[in-house]
């Protein structure tokens, strides 16, 4: 399984975007990145994903680079209820049986 | 459209105990699988299942039975319950393939006094 790094906590101001960073220099070419959510220790929640290009949704944006070695996931207008741990999963053919998760980011909004 | 349905919420369980962790869902998936999460780590795979009648084991499998009878359901059986089992424990449900989310029970609460 390709692994991803993250910082283990960053801060948010309420109303303002939170770029949230994700390494994953190992990744191969038939891999997605995904990123999950996890609130107050309830079921993680699927937040967005994608292979190359960069795709936005209701919830957020995500950007990989151009190598495809990191990307980061953006929440356009963080509220408090955005406080949660986040998680960046590489997810193969190999393995798409399952996530991998790690330590993930741990993101307090604050107002 | 329930999702994936685990029950019960919270569960408490004497060491020696047994029981069995319920998970349902309804939208047809075909992959579906258990982890367990304690304090302050991530989830990590117990079991896991890609169709009914297919079940294997995950990154920490020892005291736990599966079974996939149905494409619904996928229940998980601690045998003989122990301390070390005392953890929260999430259902997940998929398609099959890379290019498909995941969706996450609610999660059950066991704790093994």
């Amino acid at each position: 399984d390709a692994k991803t790094t993250q910082p283990p906590s960053m801060d948010c101001a309420e109303g303002r975007a939170a770029n949230l960073p994700c390494n994953h220099s190992t990744i191969s070419g038939n891999e997605y990145v995904y990123w999950y959510r996890q609130i107050h220790s309830q079921g993680p929640q699927y937040i967005i994903h994608g292979l190359k290009n960069n795709e936005t949704n209701e919830m957020a944006s995500l950007i990989i680079t151009e190598d495809r070695k990191s990307s980061t996931l953006i929440l356009p207008h963080a509220t408090l209820r955005d406080t949660a741990v986040y998680y960046c999963i590489v997810r193969g053919r190999s393995n798409d049986y399952k996530l991998s998760f790690g330590a993930g980011t741990t993101v307090t909004v604050r107002a | 459209n329930a999702g994936v349905t685990q029950t019960p919420k919270f569960q408490v369980l004497k060491t020696g105990q047994s029981m069995t962790l319920q998970c349902a869902q309804d939208m047809n998936h075909e992959y579906m699988s258990w982890y367990r999460q304690d304090p302050g780590m991530g989830l990590r795979l117990i079991h896991y299942s890609v169709g009914a009648g297919i079940t294997d084991q995950g990154e920490v499998p020892n005291g736990y039975n599966v079974s996939r009878s149905t494409t619904e359901d996928f229940p998980l059986r601690l045998l003989s319950a122990a301390p070390s089992q005392t953890s929260v424990y999430f259902c997940a449900s998929s398609y099959p393939g890379t290019d498909t989310e995941a969706f996450f029970g609610q999660g059950t609460r066991l704790t093994v006094v």
